[in-house]
């Protein structure tokens, strides 16, 4: 039990439709970072937030945008969805910093695009 | 190429054998992590090295930084080991974001 939740935990959605994903942190933790994961795959790095302002960015396109709240929480949006953003959505809260720092996972969501 | 490449992508054992997986990266590192990830998705740190060698019960990472290269040791394995194995890496250059490797799936025989 890492103290980071996300939901939901299943999504369907269709082709063209947009989509919300929700993180909460573990308490304190003031980093959130998000990561897609394809099927057979690692995770691949979408961006990061700390004290909400967007702190690095993966290779993906614009419709795929965030958000930190002051509470730390954190969303993940996704516009006009495509088959192959179906995927586990991962997010990790963190102390900010470099180094040995832990990321703390939450359980994910898998989302369905048909 | 990946910046992380790990091997073997599936390892199959029977309980009680010695386990070792394999992580190799080609850029320069700050931290190295090692991390468990079961069906269902959820991930958990196991081990956070920069440099030497960690052991946690059964688990046994090492990191050797000049070549560039650390492995994941199970001792005794046992079937609740079965589970995907992932090494990620934070680069000197992205701050605290990780890069991943592919994952090597782990199936323990009882």
């Amino acid at each position: 039990e890492t103290g980071v939740t996300q939901s939901p935990t299943h999504l369907i959605k269709t082709r063209g439709q947009q989509v919300t994903l929700r993180c909460s942190s573990q308490s304190g933790h003031n980093t959130v970072s998000w990561y897609q994961q394809a099927l057979g795959q690692g995770p691949q790095f979408i961006f990061q937030y700390y004290r909400e302002e967007e702190n690095g960015r993966g290779n993906f396109p614009p419709r795929f945008s965030g958000l930190q709240f002051p509470n730390y929480s954190s969303e993940l949006n996704v516009n006009a969805l495509e088959l192959d953003d179906s995927a586990l959505y991962l997010c990790a809260s963190s102390l900010p910093g470099t180094g040995l720092v832990r990321q703390y996972f939450g359980p994910g969501t898998r989302l369905t695009v048909t | 190429k990946n910046e992380v490449e790990q091997s073997p992508q599936n390892l199959t054992a029977q309980e009680g054998e010695f386990i070792t997986i394999n992580c190799s990266y080609s850029v320069g590192i700050s931290a190295l992590h090692w991390l468990q990830q079961h069906p269902g998705g959820g991930i958990v740190s196991l081990f956070m090295l920069s440099s030497g060698k960690k052991k946690h019960g059964r688990l046994i990472a090492t990191i050797n930084i000049q070549e560039k290269h650390s492995s994941l040791h199970i001792t005794a394995s046992h079937p609740r080991d079965s589970a995907v194995y992932i090494c990620a890496v934070r680069l000197e250059t992205s701050g605290s974001r990780l890069t991943f490797g592919e994952g090597t799936q782990l199936t323990v025989n009882p």
